[in-house]
């Protein structure tokens, strides 16, 4: 079946603008997950979502990060005023849920972001 | 807070050698740890996991025990294989908590 997609794989933004990246999540799973891959910093943990719970924001790293889960499945990261320091590749995953038994994470390819 | 350290790559090895890529931790109580993989140009994939002090897991031929006492969860392979270049990450999930906290990341170079 298909796995964790994410879009663009690529982008390559300007200073300043504001960058919507999407996740899919595979179909059933309920968690999804972000995390940002960076040189300096590795991979860090951004947002969880849980069924219909308030989601876990406490990896975000500014107010100019946000997420949102449309209807429980596709979600979407948004970085509003981007700076060169948010390049990075942003990975999306998601599980079956949350208790120990489904919470496996698969994890999409990445969104690679530029910030010029 | 929690924090996961391993050993720097790249790691350069001939194929069949021995291969050990150090992790240890630092996390309150008594979390699940795993080992990842990035193969060029794919997404992380789980390789292994262990739940609880002296667990074991294992797949593809590679192996790590859950050491407590050592705070540490060293993966090792008897005989590499061209085909395990990859990126391999040590990560920890806290109990009650989804979140994974990874390692840097150790790059394995395996030549014939």
């Amino acid at each position: 079946g298909a796995g964790v997609s994410q879009s663009p794989s690529n982008k390559v933004t300007e200073k300043g603008k504001d960058v919507e990246l999407r996740c899919d999540p595979i179909s059933g799973h309920t968690a999804l997950y972000w995390y940002r891959q960076s040189l300096g910093q590795g991979l860090e943990f951004l947002i969880y979502f849980q069924g219909n719970s308030a989601p876990d924001k406490s990896g975000l790293p500014s107010d100019r990060f946000s997420a949102e889960r449309t209807g429980g499945s596709v979600s979407t990261l948004t970085i509003q005023r981007t700076q060169q320091e948010d390049s990075a590749v942003y990975l999306c995953a998601s599980s079956l849920g949350s208790t120990d038994r489904y919470n496996e994470q698969f994890f999409g390819p990445g969104t690679r972001l530029t910030v010029l | 807070g929690d924090s996961v350290t391993q050993m720097e790559g790249p790691v350069t090895l001939s194929e069949e050698a021995f291969l050990t890529i150090n992790c240890t931790y630092t996390a309150t109580g008594y979390p699940s740890l795993f080992w990842y993989v990035q193969y060029p140009g794919e997404g992380l994939q789980l390789l292994l996991k262990a739940t609880k002090a002296d667990d074991k897991g294992s797949n593809k031929g590679f192996e790590a025990t859950y050491r407590k006492e050592t705070t540490s969860f060293h993966l090792e392979k008897g005989s590499v294989q061209v085909s395990d270049s990859a990126v391999y990450f040590c990560a920890l999930r806290r109990t009650g908590f989804q979140k994974l906290v990874f390692g840097t990341g150790t790059r394995l170079l395996v030549s014939p």
